[in-house]
């Protein structure tokens, strides 16, 4: 199958200070991806959907300038925490899709990355 | 997205079918069935979906009622790996010629023993 993969697994960072996580789909061309951010004991939450070449589109109660999407690729989008404060601190995970016609699978999930805030 | 309900958590004891149910009474006629899973601290894992017949693959079997108000996921030998939050997700596939968001629920908390 799909193959999603991001970088960094785990990070540790001090306050005030940005972050960057990469999601990459490895063997496909991903035109949609999807950031969503999970904390201890919760379900995962939808933040933001990014469409390759155009702006992200952020679910309500998301800071756009706090957490910055960019998805100029087919394979790679990134997402930016700016200003990182330890209620940042979360797991945060990527999907993304091929805009394939209605298929079994259409989103494929990154393993995810562990952002510590200090 | 129609709302679905699950119980929060499951037992079941290694080597015999976990039958996980989930509710979602309001669901639509374009609405599919999906499930994921996700083991702890990893992404989540599709597993199965469907529209209104049964389905299986080399995961897990899907039954969903004729009403479509209901659905079972099983899986038929219940392994240690098997023990994850399974989560339950009604949605329409694509959305303007792209993937739609999946919505998360709780989702149910499956302890497969020994």
């Amino acid at each position: 199958g799909a193959v999603v993969s991001q970088h960094p697994s785990w990070v540790i960072c001090k306050s005030g200070t940005s972050v960057k996580i990469e999601c990459r789909s490895l063997d496909f061309q991903a035109t949609t991806m999807f950031w969503y951010r999970q904390f201890p004991k919760q379900s995962l939450m939808l933040m933001a959907t990014s469409n390759e070449g155009s702006k992200a589109t952020y679910e309500q109660g998301v800071e756009k300038d706090k957490f910055l999407i960019n998805h100029a690729s087919l394979t790679l989008s990134t997402l930016t925490v700016t200003s990182a404060h330890p209620e940042d601190s979360s797991f945060y995970i990527c999907s993304a899709s091929g805009g394939l016609a209605v298929s079994y699978n259409e989103q494929f999930f990154g393993p995810g990355t562990r952002l510590t805030v200090l | 997205d129609a709302k679905t309900t699950q119980p929060p958590s499951m037992d079941c004891a290694e080597g015999r079918a976990a039958n996980l149910p989930c509710n979602h009474s309001t669901i639509s006629g374009n609405e599919y069935v999906y499930w994921y899973r996700q083991i702890h601290s990893q992404g989540p894992q599709y597993i199965i979906h469907g529209l209104k017949n049964n389905e299986t693959n080399e995961m897990a079997s899907l039954i969903i009622t004729e009403d479509r108000k209901s659905s079972t996921l099983i899986l038929p030998h219940a392994t240690l790996r098997d023990t994850a939050v399974y989560y339950c997700i009604v949605r329409v596939p694509i959305v303007s010629g792209t993937a739609s968001k999946l919505t998360f629920g709780t989702g149910t908390r499956l302890q497969v023993t020994l």
